[in-house]
């Protein structure tokens, strides 16, 4: 298996809503990331996770809550979200060593309404 | 600290013809670089990347980068384009978070255009 599935594909959600983000690799690799990305622009990094621990928060606001709960899985959960969040989220994983590249899923497309 | 700049957001070439996607970097220590293409809709598939060995990368779908330290630059090449080849591309060079497990730090991507 050499995929990256990200579910779902498409969301539409209120700004009182409460939703989450799901990712899930088995692939072995142990280092998970979170990708925004607007249209026309390239992916910005949101939080990377390492072993299972948040190493990176790329100063998020906190309605974004990221988790890692096993090796395989990567969880986005989403509260209180403004319609200017609405953006592609890509999620990634790489060998902890990430010179041999990420492997990206083919993302949510999140829309605030 | 790293950085890639994209010359030229829009590249529009004949069907047949050469496609060069222009990338050049900055980095303070050896550089790990990366192209990766994005279809509409969808996510980022990597093309190549470079990471000290070979010079001269080959990757899928017939593309090709050459690593040229004197130029700083990643240039991305396929010797015929493809209606299929029609897409947004991305340089990324690997950033110092975290040590080797790195960040991607992409450049702000070039849309390919093929006419037929």
């Amino acid at each position: 298996d050499t995929e990256v599935t990200q579910t779902p594909k498409h969301l539409v959600m209120g700004m009182t809503n409460k939703k989450s983000l799901k990712c899930e690799q088995h692939m072995g690799h142990r280092a998970m990331y979170w990708y925004k990305q607007k249209a026309k622009k390239p992916p910005e990094l949101m939080f990377v996770y390492s072993y299972e621990k948040l190493s990176i928060n790329e100063s998020v606001p906190s309605r974004f809550s990221p988790e890692c709960p096993n090796s395989s899985l990567l969880n986005l959960h989403l509260h209180a979200l403004q319609p200017e969040d609405s953006a592609l989220y890509l999620c990634a994983s790489s060998r902890t060593d990430s010179s041999y590249g990420y492997t990206f899923g083919s993302g949510t497309r999140l829309t605030v309404v | 600290a790293q950085s890639v700049t994209q010359l030229g957001s829009h590249v529009s070439v004949s069907e047949g013809a050469l496609v060069l996607l222009r990338c050049n970097y900055s980095s303070s220590v050896p550089p790990y670089l990366f192209w990766y293409v994005q279809y509409p809709n969808q996510g980022l598939q990597l093309l190549l990347k470079y990471t000290s060995a070979a010079t001269l990368v080959k990757g899928i779908n017939g593309f090709e980068a050459e690593f040229k330290k004197s130029e700083t630059s990643f240039h991305l090449t396929k010797p015929s384009a493809h209606m299929s080849d029609a897409a947004e591309y991305f340089c990324a060079v690997r950033g110092n978070y975290g040590g080797s497990q790195g960040n991607l730090i992409f450049g702000k991507g070039t849309k390919l255009s093929v006419k037929p």
